[in-house]
Order: structure tokens, then C-alpha cells, then sequence
């Protein structure tokens, strides 16, 4: 069984330009959360999406967004990059993301803003 | 004060050591997750636990929800056990809150 896919590894930007994250779950799971990691702040939510609907979203800018297609793949979009965006972004996937339902993780996207 | 405190937050051991590290979380959780984080870093998880006690291989992960209090022991410590181990609760059903992580380095 295929882990969670993410895409790219790594990503280098400029700031004001926007950028889009790419992540497949296993097959069969429905939820998909984003995460940010960051050597300050550490691991933070940035949002949860189980059938093509945000569930609960973190303390983070409107620059910050995502969406899920039928297919339970997501994406996460950042606009207008700042230098702070540079981290490890990190996406895991569960069955139904809720309780008692272990989640699996990426190997992570590294964007690095210049 | 961070909702999910991990204790240490570095620690280094000789190779064959019994390892804990612990976790105090001061938030109604419905489960709690150990992961560990290779350089490179994809996050491998560990353990789910909400309640009693868990053992893979040489690996073990205690939660005592009434103390809000979770421990993860490494015995036989390898080298190869060097990683970050990072505690996260989840909250709220679908968020999970994470701690700092504990660095852990094994020498040989």
C-alpha cells in the first residue's frame, strides 16, 4: 500500500510569488491535514479537509488556503510569500482524521523563500 | 505556556541505555500520538494511544489520562533510535497539537 505522497521535496521562491503543495493520501483515507515546521515554532496546524470540506483550520494568515478534490488528494496554496513561509510543510492522512484514528505523514515539502 | 510539554528536550545516551521521555499535556485530548522525525524529515508515527499502554519491539508508550502524563521508553537503546520524538495530542477531533520534540542522539 502506497504511503502519503508529497509533492514537491523541495521548492525555492521568491518572495511575492505564490506557490501550490501537492499531497496524496493513502488510498481509502478521506482526511488530510497540513502542517508547518519551523525551527521557532515547531510543528503548527494549518488545516484539516475530510470529503472536499475544510474541517478546522489553524491560527494562520488567509495567504494560507488549501482545498480537496474527489479524489481526497489536497493541496495547500500560499500567496504572496514572505521570508517566514520557509519551512517544512507536512502533510498526514487518516481515515477519517477524527478520535481514534492514527495518522500517516508525508516525507514533507521544504520551501524555502529568498 | 505551550498546551504539550516534552521533557527533555535533548538527550544523549550510550548505546544499550533504557530511554524515556516524557510528555504533560493540559488539554482534554482524545488520543495521543509519539512520532519520530528523522534528519530529512518525514514523520513516522510511532504509537496512538488514549489509554494504558503500548509495546512495539523495543519500544514502549505509557498514557495516564488522569495525570494528563505520557511517557515513551526505548530499551536497548541503538544508535539508530537517534531522531527527534515528538509528542502531539489531538484536540478537537481533528487537530492535533504537537510538543517541541526531544532530540535523542545514541552513541555507540
Amino acid at each position: 500500500k502506497a504511503g502519503v505522497t508529497q509533492t514537491p521535496r523541495y521548492l525555492i521562491k521568491t518572495r511575492g510569488q505564490q506557490v501550490t503543495l501537492s499531497c496524496s493520501p493513502i488510498s481509502g483515507h478521506r482526511s488530510v491535514s497540513w502542517y508547518q515546521q519551523t525551527p521557532g515554532q515547531g510543528l503548527q496546524f494549518l488545516f484539516e479537509y475530510f470529503s472536499e470540506t475544510q474541517r478546522n483550520k489553524g491560527n494562520f494568515p488567509g495567504r494560507f488556503s488549501g482545498r480537496q478534490f474527489s479524489n481526497s488528494r489536497s493541496e495547500m496554496n500560499v500567496s504572496t510569500l514572505e521570508l517566514g513561509d520557509s519551512a517544512l510543510y507536512l502533510c498526514a492522512s487518516s481515515l477519517v482524521g477524527s478520535g481514534n484514528t492514527e495518522a500517516f505523514f508525508g516525507q514533507g515539502t521544504r520551501l524555502t523563500v529568498v | 505556556k505551550n498546551e504539550v510539554e516534552q521533557s527533555p528536550q535533548n538527550l544523549t545516551a550510550q548505546e544499550g541505555e533504557f530511554i524515556t521521555i516524557n510528555c504533560s499535556y493540559s488539554v482534554g485530548i482524545s488520543a495521543l500520538h509519539w512520532l519520530q522525525q528523522h534528519p530529512g524529515g518525514g514523520i513516522v508515527s510511532l504509537f496512538m494511544l488514549s489509554s494504558g499502554k503500548k509495546k512495539h519491539g523495543r519500544l514502549i508508550a505509557t498514557i495516564n489520562i488522569q495525570e494528563k502524563h505520557s511517557s515513551l521508553h526505548i530499551t536497548a537503546s541503538h544508535p539508530r533510535d537517534s531522531a527527534v520524538y515528538i509528542c502531539a495530542v489531538r484536540v478537537g477531533a481533528q487537530k492535533l497539537v504537537f510538543g517541541q520534540g526531544t532530540r535523542l542522539t545514541i552513541n555507540p
